[in-house]
């Protein structure tokens, strides 16, 4: 089957505005991830769910930032009054999430770039 | 806090030499050790992982990795390394005991001649 798709692949967007970023995770898996990957700060965790509901928002940076999964599959996370600093490469990944599930599958990722 | 270390930002070897990737974890209890691996322009590949028992682990394309816990290390292995491998390699360690949220280390880019 197919793996994590993430759309879109690139962004190029303003200062102040918007952005959504789709995930669709493999066919099953419950447990869904988004991480961002940056050249000063590597590869940070954002958000984790389990079916709908997002029991670990720690990592999101800011009030500028959220998440939802509805249906238990695809996700969105969207970024508000978009900042140069929220440049960087957001990685989606997803599992079977029971237990002994341990396998984090990522996507390719969306570049997303701020000017 | 938790954190992992990988003290080395990029490393060259010639094709057919052995491999040693070194990662470093601090962590209060032994923590779910992962290396991933990140060709260009793709996501995150999963090489290995460790969760207890035996210290030596096997994983895809030939990788290998050893956890010492008197050392903290968690460190990557190939005896004879291939142009393919060529990539950035990322260790990381589970907070929860479960994968719901790894911290990665900084990645060791691997650079492979000819």
């Amino acid at each position: 089957g197919a793996g994590v798709s993430q759309s879109p692949s690139n962004k190029v967007t303003e200062k102040g505005k918007d952005v959504e970023l789709r995930c669709d995770p493999i066919s099953g898996h419950t447990a869904l991830y988004w991480y961002r990957q940056s050249l000063g700060q590597g590869l940070e965790f954002l958000i984790y769910f389990q079916g709908n509901s997002a029991p670990d928002k720690s990592g999101l940076p800011s009030d500028r930032f959220s998440a939802e999964r509805t249906g238990g599959s695809v996700s969105t996370l969207t970024i508000q009054r978009t900042q140069q600093e929220d440049s960087a490469v957001y990685l989606c990944a997803s599992s079977l999430g029971g237990a002994n599930s341990y396998e984090q599958y990522f996507g390719p990722g969306t570049r997303l770039t701020v000017t | 806090a938790q954190s992992v270390t990988q003290p080395d930002i990029h490393i060259t070897v010639s094709e057919g030499a052995s491999l040693e990737l070194r990662c470093n974890y601090s962590y209060g209890a032994t923590p779910y050790l992962f290396w991933y691996v990140q060709s260009p322009g793709q996501g995150l590949q999963l090489l290995l992982k460790y969760f207890s028992g035996d210290t030596l682990v096997q994983g895809i394309k030939g990788f290998e990795a050893e956890f010492k816990r008197s050392q903290s290390s968690f460190n990557l292995r190939k005896p004879s390394v291939h142009w393919s491998d060529a990539a950035e390699y990322f260790c990381a360690v589970d907070k929860s005991g479960s994968a719901r949220q790894l911290t990665f280390g900084s990645g060791t880019q691997l650079t492979v001649l000819p």
